[in-house]
């Protein structure tokens, strides 16, 4: 069965940086594109980034360009998301997904991030 | 990468069937196949219910369906049942690799 288990939220600073971590398992991790997606408090969702199966090639939405980087160890089964300059906007649960032919597939509970002072 | 133009909400009856549409443009809905469909409960995680505009993933009911005409998805439930109340988001393929979903509808089954 596809697991996918986020952890690493918590509340940060504006203008701080926090790294989330997503444990996957079920699944042979290296062979899949992988996806973050994130959802503000009592908002719709919306796609963060993706990141292809060796980790190789990266790409992010326009609202967290230059700011979050995301990345993975297919050794450890982990994906990452790091988030720099973190703004109050970007408080929301951030869930982790695989990918299966540009469809976002199996999703992960999520793991709340809450920007504020 | 507009979000994808959902109603807020629809309703009906035990029994009766309702049409979620999905508008997005020639870039998104329009140029690709990948238009997919969630089913999201209050306080859970998103689950697929439509991938590939029309296909149904193992073990979601006959009961929705998925279309596509022009720039505009729709995902349908028929037989509505009480357990079918969530938000539902459609979400497409944008090219470069970029991904965008919808603004979420709330489906109550009266």
């Amino acid at each position: 069965e596809v697991q996918l288990v986020e952890s690493g939220g918590g509340l940060v600073q504006p203008g701080g940086s926090l790294r989330l971590s997503c444990a996957a398992s079920g699944f042979t991790f290296s062979s899949y594109w992988m996806h973050w997606v994130r959802q503000a408090p009592g908002k719709g969702l919306e796609w963060v980034s993706r990141i292809t199966s060796d980790g190789s090639s990266t790409s992010y939405a326009d609202s967290v360009k230059g700011r979050f980087t995301m990345s993975r160890d297919n050794a450890k089964n982990t994906l990452y998301l790091q988030m720099n300059s973190v703004r109050a906007e970007d408080t929301a649960v951030y869930y982790c997904a695989r990918d299966d032919r540009y469809t976002v597939t199996w999703w992960g509970q999520g793991t709340l991030v809450t920007a504020s002072s | 990468q507009s979000a994808l133009t959902q109603p807020r909400s629809v309703s009906g009856s035990p029994g009766q069937s309702v049409t979620i549409s999905c508008t997005g443009t020639s870039s998104d809905v329009g140029d690709y196949n990948y238009v997919s469909w969630y089913q999201q409960p209050p306080d859970k995680a998103p689950k697929l219910m439509i991938y590939d505009v029309s296909k149904r993933p193992s073990g979601v009911p006959d009961r929705f369906s998925g279309s596509k005409s022009g720039n505009t998805a729709s995902l349908t439930i028929s037989g509505l049942q009480a357990e079918d109340e969530a938000d539902y988001y459609c979400c497409s393929y944008a090219g470069s690799y970029t991904w965008v979903f919808g603004g979420g509808t709330k489906l109550t089954v009266l």
